[in-house]
């Protein structure tokens, strides 16, 4: 069946540092969620890439689509205490509406 | 307004019982949709709703789960015999319609089967 990973698992950096998971699906997707899960909490939507190749930008974060529809990148730039928790792609694939996570990057920020 | 409510948040029970898990989406979404996280690990896509019917039940991991949404609002996520590998956290998501695909997840019911 579909699958979707991401690298790295974990990921430890000092406040104001750089951070960038990756996400591989085995197949091609119809668009790409992105989500935040804080320790304990419920994950939530942050961002959805529907174009081959597209780009967004929400203040210090940055999401890619692969132009292969495939994969796909978050990038955060200066990282600050409040990033904290595990981020998760999630793929959309065909005609169905359920989300297929990826196996999700913990980011813990040190200050 | 209000978002995804869940209940109960925690559920404790015995292996060999049934349990009944509730889901309250936000009002006016037609799309519902269950998941279930183990720890350490992403979502896992049990069953989508659209409206009253089941959209899709391919995640469904065996015939003790089934989940009901009769009147196209509240959802039942029911587990028959639970076993010990039931244990997890069921989180259940609406959205706004079939298409739209931004999910608002619920809090979660943490589920221990002892």
């Amino acid at each position: 069946g579909q699958q979707v990973m991401q690298i790295p698992q974990y990921q430890h950096v000092q406040e104001g540092e750089d951070f960038t998971t990756y996400c591989n699906s085995s197949t091609t997707l119809s668009n790409i969620q992105w989500y935040k899960q804080r320790p304990g909490g419920h994950p939530v939507f942050l961002i959805q890439l529907v174009k081959s190749g597209e780009v967004k930008k929400q203040k210090r974060l940055t999401f890619q689509f692969g132009e292969a529809k495939k994969n796909s990148s978050l990038h955060i730039t200066a990282t600050q205490t409040t990033d904290v928790g595990t981020y998760f792609c999630a793929g959309v694939s065909g005609a169905t509406n359920k989300l297929i996570f990826g196996t999700g990057t913990l980011l813990a920020v040190q200050p | 307004g209000a978002g995804v409510s869940q209940t109960p948040s925690n559920k404790v029970t015995e292996k060999g019982k049934y349990v009944e898990l509730r889901c309250d989406p936000i009002s006016g979404h037609t799309a519902l949709y269950w998941y279930r996280q183990s720890l350490g690990q992403g979502p896992e896509f049990l069953i989508y709703f659209q409206g009253t019917g089941a959209a899709d039940d391919s995640g469904l991991p065996n015939d003790r789960f089934f989940a009901v949404r009769p009147e196209g609002s509240v959802s039942t996520l029911k587990i028959q015999r639970t076993e010990r590998g039931d244990s997890a956290v069921y989180l259940c998501a609406s959205s706004l319609r079939q298409g739209y695909n931004e999910q608002f997840f619920g809090p979660g019911t943490r589920l221990t089967v002892l």
